[in-house]
């Protein structure tokens, strides 16, 4: 089976940190992403982590542990427009993909 | 920017009918992807396809589901005998090669089954 947590609701505050954390069971592993989906929409991509280690790209980083099967992504000086489900999927083989439940981020002013 | 097109955006339908969503991906990706997603639910992954055949799927794409590239440029997915349960967002997506970390993915198609 394909297990991939991640806390269904979170808050924070405008201009503060926000990290989301993202932990997994799966058959396989070929890479860990992290996608921003608002309401009604479509996922769009944020960050793709295949080796232990932080990416940063602005101001979103994410981390991944392979050995824990344990990743996170970090937001910094949030923006209300930064309100959104984030998902954490991930690649179990070559050509597939699993996602997780969502974290739905409520930035508040 | 390229970016993945489908349609319809909404499709309305009895329970046994059958139905086809579409999907044009980026022109120069070559592989392609069906995901579905029930309102309030996961983003599920469906299928895989490329070289004109499927890659991966998952256990929901069982027999009643089928993918096909017709032409150069479209990519649809059918559905031969609709359920209650098939109601749901199906979003396509694309990406230039296997190993692209960044899948795009259309606005999607919400079918609602009656």
């Amino acid at each position: 089976g394909q297990n991939i947590d991640q806390p269904t609701e979170m808050t924070a505050t405008e201009g503060a940190i926000v990290q989301i954390n993202c932990t997994y069971q799966t058959s396989g592993f070929n890479g860990l992403f992290w996608y921003q989906q608002h309401a009604g929409e479509a996922p769009t991509f944020l960050s793709y982590n295949v080796l232990d280690g932080l990416e940063e790209k602005g101001r979103f980083s994410s981390f991944l542990s392979r050995s824990k099967g344990y990743s996170y992504l970090l937001l910094k000086e949030l923006q209300m427009k930064d309100s959104a489900s984030y998902l954490c999927a991930v690649r179990p083989h070559n050509n597939d993909m699993r996602f997780g439940a969502g974290t739905r981020l409520t930035v508040k002013p | 920017e390229p970016e993945v097109t489908q349609t319809p955006s909404h499709q309305v339908t009895q329970m046994g009918q059958e139905v086809i969503l579409r999907c044009v991906p980026i022109s120069n990706h070559l592989y392609f992807y069906w995901y579905r997603q029930i309102l309030g639910q996961k983003v599920e992954f469906l299928v895989s396809f490329y070289n004109n055949e499927i890659s991966e799927k998952s256990e929901i794409f069982d027999d009643q589901f089928s993918v096909e590239r017709p032409d150069g440029s479209n990519f649809t997915l059918k559905i031969r005998s609709t359920k209650l349960e098939d109601s749901a967002m199906y979003f396509c997506a694309s990406t230039f090669d296997s190993q692209s970390y960044e899948q795009y993915f259309g606005p999607g198609t919400r079918l609602t089954v009656t």
